[in-house]
């Protein structure tokens, strides 16, 4: 149980051109789900928190207008990097949890973003 | 401000010994912690938890402990299998619903035959 789904695996784009990424819990009803960012051989970094119909919540740091996360039903989020430059690659990864306490979160496999 | 650290990059233990991941942090808020296995190009998967009111919890072949007043915690692995091999990340939550985690840079375990 508990399968977070992330969709796509892999995007190669050319600079300028907006980016989604999708987020989807499978088997359990997703009360919040996050966004994270990795580089190479460092930690998650959180980006944001996503509440089911309630704005995200952004890290400080974070660029809003850069990174639009719309969290529109209780197994979808989607992650969107618009006018993406080469500095917004990386490895984006989304996980989310279910509402009952001490739930973990469950994390989806992760994107690979390169902007060319 | 690393709050959460993993200060061993890399361990190789030998298949069928216990394998020993430490974590320490700096947050006295923390009051759950997490520990998750990463393969490359895969999310993390998680392993095992355990909040502020317990000093140890045992799921099979994993088990972690936490020591409060050092602000540590380890998660062991017994027997180690070659399977067992990625990176493992602690992360840790100032609330106990596992909320806002807070990553350690992670630790990758290499388990030898």
């Amino acid at each position: 149980g508990a399968v977070v789904s992330q969709h796509p695996s892999w995007v190669i784009c050319k600079s300028g051109t907006s980016v989604k990424i999708e987020c989807r819990s499978l088997d359990f009803q997703a009360t919040t789900m996050f966004w994270y960012r990795q580089f190479p051989k460092q930690s998650l970094m959180l980006m944001a928190t996503s509440n089911e119909g309630s704005k995200a919540t952004y890290e400080q740091g974070v660029e809003k207008d850069k990174f639009l996360i719309n969290h529109a039903s209780l197994t979808l989020s989607t992650l969107t990097v618009t006018s993406a430059h080469p500095e917004d690659s990386s490895f984006y990864i989304c996980s989310a949890r279910g509402g009952a306490p001490n739930q973990p979160q469950h994390f989806g496999d992760g994107t690979r973003l390169s902007i060319l | 401000d690393q709050q959460v650290k993993q200060n061993s990059p890399s361990l190789s233990v030998q298949e069928g010994r216990i394998s020993i991941l430490n974590c320490d942090y700096t947050n006295s808020m923390f009051d759950y912690f997490l520990w998750y296995k990463k393969y490359p190009a895969e999310g993390p998967t998680f392993l095992i938890s355990i909040s502020s009111i317990k000093d140890k919890n045992e799921d099979g072949r994993f088990t972690v402990f936490l020591n409060k007043s050092a602000k540590h915690l380890s998660l062991h692995i017994v027997p180690s299998q070659p399977g067992d091999s990625a990176v493992y990340f602690c992360a840790a939550s100032p609330t106990g619903t596992a909320s806002k985690l807070t990553f350690g840079t992670g630790t990758r375990l290499q388990v030898t035959l």
